[in-house]
C-alpha cells in the first residue's frame, strides 16, 4: 500500500513550457486535491475532485487545469508555465465515508522551478 | 471563510521537555481541525484531529485542546524527541464545506539534544 504517490519529484521548466503532474492513490479514496506550498504562505488549494470525472476550483486555480479520468489518478496541468508557479506541489486524498472524509493524506510533493 | 494562523513561526525546546504549539482560527462555524507534521522535503503527515463537539483529544504523546470560546487550539507534545523536529500545521474546516481545509502557515519546532 503505497498511499499517495506523485511524479515527478523535481522539474525545471522554462517560461511558457507546459507539463503535467501525476498523482496516484491506492486507498480507493473518492476525494483528491492539489495544493501548492510557498514559503510563508502555507498550503493553498488549487483544484480538487469529489469523484471520477468531476473537478472543481479551489483557492488559486488560475493557470492550472486538472483531470480525474480514473478514480485513482488526479492530474495537474500547467499549459504555459510562469515564474510565479515556482512552488512545491502536493497532492492529497481523502475518504467519502461520513466522519472519515476530512482527514487528507498527502503525497511527498513535486518541486517545480520555472525559469 | 476560514482563516487559520499560528501564534509563533518558530519554537525551540530541549529534548524531554513538553512542547505546545498554538493556533487561532477566525470562523466560529469551523467544526473540524487537524494537526499535520511536515518534515523537511516530505509531505504533511496526519497527527491528530478534533471535532468541535470535543474540547480535548489525546493520542500517543500528543494532545489537542480546543477552546471554541476564544477560537483557539493547541497541540501538546509530551517528552519531545529530536524526531519531533518538523513544521507543524493546523488546518480547519468551515462548517459549510464538506472537504475543503484551510491551512495555517506552520510553526517550525526545533528540538535541541
Amino acid at each position: 500500500n503505497a498511499g499517495v504517490t506523485q511524479t515527478p519529484k523535481f522539474r525545471v521548466l522554462k517560461t511558457g513550457q507546459s507539463m503535467t503532474l501525476l498523482c496516484a492513490q491506492d486507498m480507493n479514496h473518492e476525494y483528491m486535491y492539489w495544493y501548492r506550498q510557498d514559503p510563508g504562505m502555507g498550503l493553498r488549494l488549487i483544484h480538487y475532485s469529489v469523484g471520477e470525472g468531476t473537478t472543481a476550483k479551489g483557492e488559486v486555480p488560475d493557470g492550472y487545469n486538472v483531470s480525474r479520468l480514473k478514480k485513482q489518478n488526479f492530474l495537474l496541468g500547467l499549459e504555459s508555465a510562469a515564474p510565479s508557479q515556482t512552488s512545491v506541489y502536493f497532492c492529497a486524498s481523502s475518504k467519502r465515508e461520513p466522519r472519515r472524509t476530512d482527514t487528507q493524506y498527502f503525497g511527498p510533493g513535486t518541486r517545480l522551478t520555472v525559469l | 471563510g476560514e482563516s487559520v494562523g499560528l501564534h509563533l513561526p518558530t519554537l525551540s525546546v530541549q529534548e524531554g521537555d513538553n512542547s505546545i504549539i498554538n493556533c487561532a482560527y477566525s470562523n466560529s462555524a469551523s467544526d473540524y481541525f487537524i494537526w499535520y507534521k511536515q518534515e523537511s522535503g516530505k509531505g504533511p503527515q496526519f497527527i491528530i484531529d478534533i471535532r468541535s463537539n470535543m474540547d480535548k483529544r489525546q493520542g500517543q504523546r500528543v494532545t489537542v485542546l480546543l477552546n471554541k470560546t476564544v477560537k483557539h487550539l493547541s497541540l501538546q507534545i509530551a517528552a519531545t524527541q529530536p524526531g519531533d523536529s518538523a513544521v507543524y500545521f493546523c488546518a480547519g474546516r468551515s462548517g459549510g464545506s464538506n472537504y475543503k481545509l484551510t491551512f495555517g502557515k506552520g510553526t517550525l519546532l526545533t528540538v535541541n539534544p
